[in-house]
């Protein structure tokens, strides 16, 4: 069975300063993985995907996310936070069998500070 | 372009009472589903829709039923409303159910429920 752990509740940073949000995943078979983004009072908006193409993906608003299988690893970055970053992250794996079902992390609720 | 939109934003029921949350999709996707969101929790899925004409259960059933009205709709019904469900609500839509699992879910902003 799949399963999504986030390892950080809460992050907190400085603007213009790198993030790192945190998350392992537990897969039975190759995993398909997501990140969202969901801002206050909105939807969730996907950020980027991995679908065991290439290892290092890229995603929109200049996040990035490196898939580790030896460490069952697939943590998003930034290089430089922006005050409209300030929003909670879910990282999701996608259920195996060709099977459209997705396995939601608890969220990691990023704060920007000045 | 709307993609998905989900009606009420805003509910506060009473127990007991009985309530259909709405969801429409613009981007004529064949699967749809329905979830809730609960703080520390992530999003648990309810009910879902491969295509019109079917629906499943998903990981917390209990106290809804769901109507897939035709391609582009997929309503939830909570028959008697409890405290235990107040949460936020969000419907989601996807190209299709059976896709190797590499098929974003496009979601609606979610309706707030508060159950009293």
């Amino acid at each position: 069975a799949q399963s999504v752990t986030q390892l950080d509740s809460h992050v907190s940073v400085s603007e213009g300063t790198p993030v790192l949000l945190r998350c392992n995943y537990s897969s039975s078979y190759s995993p398909s993985l997501f990140w969202y983004v969901q801002h206050p009072n909105k939807g969730l908006q996907l950020l980027l995907k991995y679908t065991s193409a290439a290892t290092l993906v890229k995603g929109i608003n200049g996040f990035e996310a490196e898939f580790k299988k030896s460490e069952t690893s697939f943590h998003l970055t930034k290089p430089s936070a922006h005050m409209s970053d300030a929003a909670e992250y879910f990282c999701v794996v996608s259920s195996s069998g060709g099977y459209n079902k997705l396995i939601f992390g608890a969220g990691t609720r990023l704060a920007v500070h000045p | 372009n709307a993609g998905v939109t989900q009606t009420p934003k805003f509910q506060v029921l009473k127990t007991g009472q009985s309530m259909t949350l709405q969801c429409a999709q613009d981007m004529n996707h064949n699967s749809m589903y329905w979830y809730r969101q609960d703080p520390g929790m992530g999003l648990r899925l309810i009910y879902y829709s491969a295509s019109e004409g079917t629906t499943d259960k998903g990981e917390v059933p209990n106290g809804y039923n769901v109507s897939r009205l035709n391609k582009r709709e997929f309503s939830l019904r909570l028959e008697s409303a409890a405290p235990s469900q107040t949460s936020v609500y969000f419907c989601a839509s996807s190209e299709d159910l059976w896709a190797d699992g590499n098929q974003p879910q496009h979601f609606g902003d979610g309706t707030r429920l508060s159950i009293l």
